[in-house]
């Protein structure tokens, strides 16, 4: 079965910027959306299309594609950023697909 | 405001049948896919499957076909998602989300199924 791979964990201090990856064979031919968790709520979306920003998230948040990585670039993090991120994108089949999820601690 | 309200939690017995729902208000319910992702205790984000409310065109993730049913009730702007022949594993938080076919703009706070003999 088609498989995302994200990193368990990504750590960065106050200010600077936190890259996560997402890997897939099929993501150059999918769209990918990225989602933020924090404990006890439900996800939120911060990034659709690979790289489109829903209203009401802050322009800190990107997203970029090279390949069959995607990238979700946090700049300037910030201590509320500090979540479990999932990146979701789809198989030939239009079944969705969720990566792991990596945990980012703001030290 | 859009909000999805799904209903409460659930406790079964191992080898039941669990029926939960999810109601919309605040939005079209037919202008969006209801998708319905479940998240085991300390685990990660699962895609179950989804419909589509405006013609109830489902499709479901390989490893639930056979056990799991979506539907949509547009009289009542439901989704409604069952899951038969539990078991043990199937205990997690089960969330009702609702977007377009690449993205879930909107979620439900999430159902608590739990599977227990």
């Amino acid at each position: 079965s088609y498989e995302l791979t994200q990193p368990p964990s990504v750590s960065v201090s106050p200010g600077q910027s936190a890259r996560i990856t997402c890997s897939g064979d099929a993501l150059p031919r999918q769209f990918t959306s990225w989602y933020q968790q924090k404990p006890g709520q439900a996800p939120v979306l911060v990034m659709h299309k690979d790289s489109e920003r829903p209203s009401g998230i802050p322009e800190r948040f990107s997203g970029s594609t090279s390949g069959t990585t995607v990238t979700l670039t946090i700049s300037g993090v910030q201590a509320e950023d500090e979540a479990d991120y999932y990146c979701q994108s789809a198989d030939s089949s239009g079944s969705w697909v969720f990566g792991g999820g990596t945990k980012l601690t703001v030290l | 405001e859009v909000q999805l309200v799904p209903s409460g939690a659930e406790v079964k017995k191992p080898g039941a049948t669990v029926k939960i729902s999810c109601k919309v208000s605040g939005s079209t319910f037919t202008d969006y896919y209801m998708h319905w992702v479940l998240q085991a205790p300390g685990k990660g984000l699962e895609w179950m499957g989804l419909v589509d409310p405006e013609d109830g065109e489902t499709l479901c993730a390989e490893t639930f076909q056979g056990r799991v049913s979506i539907t949509a009730d547009t009289s009542t702007d439901t989704a409604y998602m069952e899951l038969s022949s539990l078991r043990s594993e199937d205990t997690a938080v089960y969330y009702c989300a609702m977007g377009t076919r690449h993205a879930a703009d909107y979620w439900g706070q999430g159902t608590l199924v739990t599977v227990s003999s």
